[in-house]
């Protein structure tokens, strides 16, 4: 049983729009949520947190929102870049901090 | 400050062969997680080690095991290689602490059983 969803395995996006990726999660004691970013033969890098008592949070061009109710969030990238072309994983955790991960969203921008 | 390293980066084995993949964390992290990468599947967890224990435990057979040592450093074996087995290897440091579970990921081994 798949606590964290990614539903998307691909999105393409142009140049300078911006890009939404999603992620659903089932376990409402999840309290903390993270996005990642990996390129082909690297490991994942933090990107973006968020605790469960924000609904937003920004670092730049990436703003993570977040919807209890719904149990979703969602991570927005404006503007894409050529270099945000990777697959970003999200993940959410609570309180046994083990890392439950979505199976990731491969992100393609196009020049 | 080093990031997270992992040793060997690539490792070629016969099925029925063991093997040992090492992982040193970053100073001052006693959490050290492992994942399996496969294509198609994300990230999967194999399980957490906190100061030398086992705190959590994906649902990998018995094959897969692994260890921490009091310096943190991590190892991960995997006995009696099947096929299936190939794929990347990611450990990842972190605090291990509640609120403060942003992982750091080493880059990963890349295991091919042949």
């Amino acid at each position: 049983d798949q606590q964290v969803k990614q539903n998307s395995p691909s999105l393409s996006v142009q140049e300078g729009r911006i890009s939404i990726l999603n992620c659903d999660y089932t376990n409402s004691m999840f309290d903390y949520f993270l996005w990642y970013k990996k390129y082909p033969a690297e490991g994942p890098t933090f990107l973006i947190s968020i605790s469960s008592i924000k609904d937003k949070n920004e670092d730049g061009r990436f703003t993570v929102f977040l919807n209890k109710s719904a149990k979703h969030l969602s991570l927005h990238i404006v503007p894409s870049q050529p270099g945000d072309s990777a697959v970003y994983f999200c993940a959410a955790s609570g309180s046994n901090y083990q890392l439950i991960w979505g199976a990731g969203t491969k992100l393609i921008i196009k020049p | 400050k080093a990031g997270v390293t992992q040793t060997p980066r690539y490792l070629i084995k016969t099925r029925g062969q063991q093997v040992t993949l090492s992982c040193s964390p970053i100073s001052g992290h006693r959490s050290v997680s492992w994942y399996q990468q496969t294509p198609g599947q994300g990230l999967q967890f194999l399980f957490e080690y906190f100061s030398e224990t086992q705190r959590n435990k994906g649902n990998f057979p018995g094959r897969f095991s692994g260890r921490q040592f009091s310096n943190s450093r991590s190892e991960m074996n995997v006995s009696t290689l099947e096929l299936g087995d190939s794929a990347l290897y990611l450990c990842a440091s972190s605090l291990g602490f509640r609120g403060r579970t942003e992982a750091f990921f080493g880059q990963g081994t890349r295991l091919t059983v042949v």
